[in-house]
């Protein structure tokens, strides 16, 4: 059964810092998703990551995927309040049929 | 883009009322799914459905069933409501692929059941 999970949970980070968050998945795959979710709304498309090695970067986020250690991580930049959202990123097997993974999301939250 | 629409955005219904949530997708997609979101819980898949006519249950049906007479349109019912049925419904669509693919995102439905 495939496992995803992220750390860290909760992130709590002043205006202006870096911090990165972690997905790790237990079963060898090279596809990858991040998610945005605003407070109250649904799940917005941030990133598809389809290869060892891919790196996507929009605005002050970059995420990139790691498959022989089975990790993806979405780094933020100099983070700004609007940031302020819950991200998941989730994984799919050729093996799941039309299904996704999802992490349990980290909520991140930019004070200034 | 893609659009994934559903039905109504919030939704109060009783206890034992037979309920319908509507998604409708734009993109000619042959997977839609319905998920439902709770605090602490994350996202918990209910169905899925991989074609017109066909469906597979997620990781908790129980209580619900769909039905997706055109590509579309897939509708999840609550076939009697009840008070743990509370919660936030989102629909998604993706193409076919020899895996998941991307998912993309109704609004969702906030539903409550008294």
């Amino acid at each position: 059964e495939l496992k995803v999970e992220q750390n860290p949970l909760f992130l709590s980070m002043q205006e202006g810092k870096n911090y990165t968050i972690y997905c790790n998945y237990s079963t060898t795959s090279d596809r990858l998703y991040w998610y945005r979710q605003d407070p109250g709304k649904s799940l917005e498309s941030l990133f598809v990551l389809l290869s060892n090695g891919a790196v996507k970067q929009e605005g002050r986020l970059m995420a990139s995927l790691d498959t022989k250690a089975r990790l993806s991580t979405l780094h933020i930049t100099a983070a700004v309040h609007d940031l302020s959202a819950t991200y998941f990123c989730a994984v799919d097997l050729p093996t799941s049929g039309s299904r996704l993974t999802f992490g349990e999301g980290t909520q991140l939250t930019v004070n200034p | 883009d893609v659009k994934v629409t559903q039905s109504s955005r919030y939704l109060v219904k009783r206890t034992g009322e037979k309920v319908f949530l509507e998604c409708v997708q734009d993109m000619d997609h042959e997977n839609m799914f319905w998920y439902r979101q709770d605090p602490g819980l994350g996202l918990r898949l209910i169905y899925f459905s991989y074609d017109v006519k066909m469906k597979e249950k997620g990781d908790i049906p129980e209580g619900y069933s769909v039905s997706r007479e055109k590509k579309e349109r897939f509708s999840l019912i609550l076939e009697s409501a009840s008070t743990n049925q509370t919660s936030m419904y989102l629909c998604a669509s993706s193409l076919w692929t020899s895996g998941g693919g991307e998912q993309f995102f109704g609004p969702g439905t906030r539903l409550t059941v008294l």
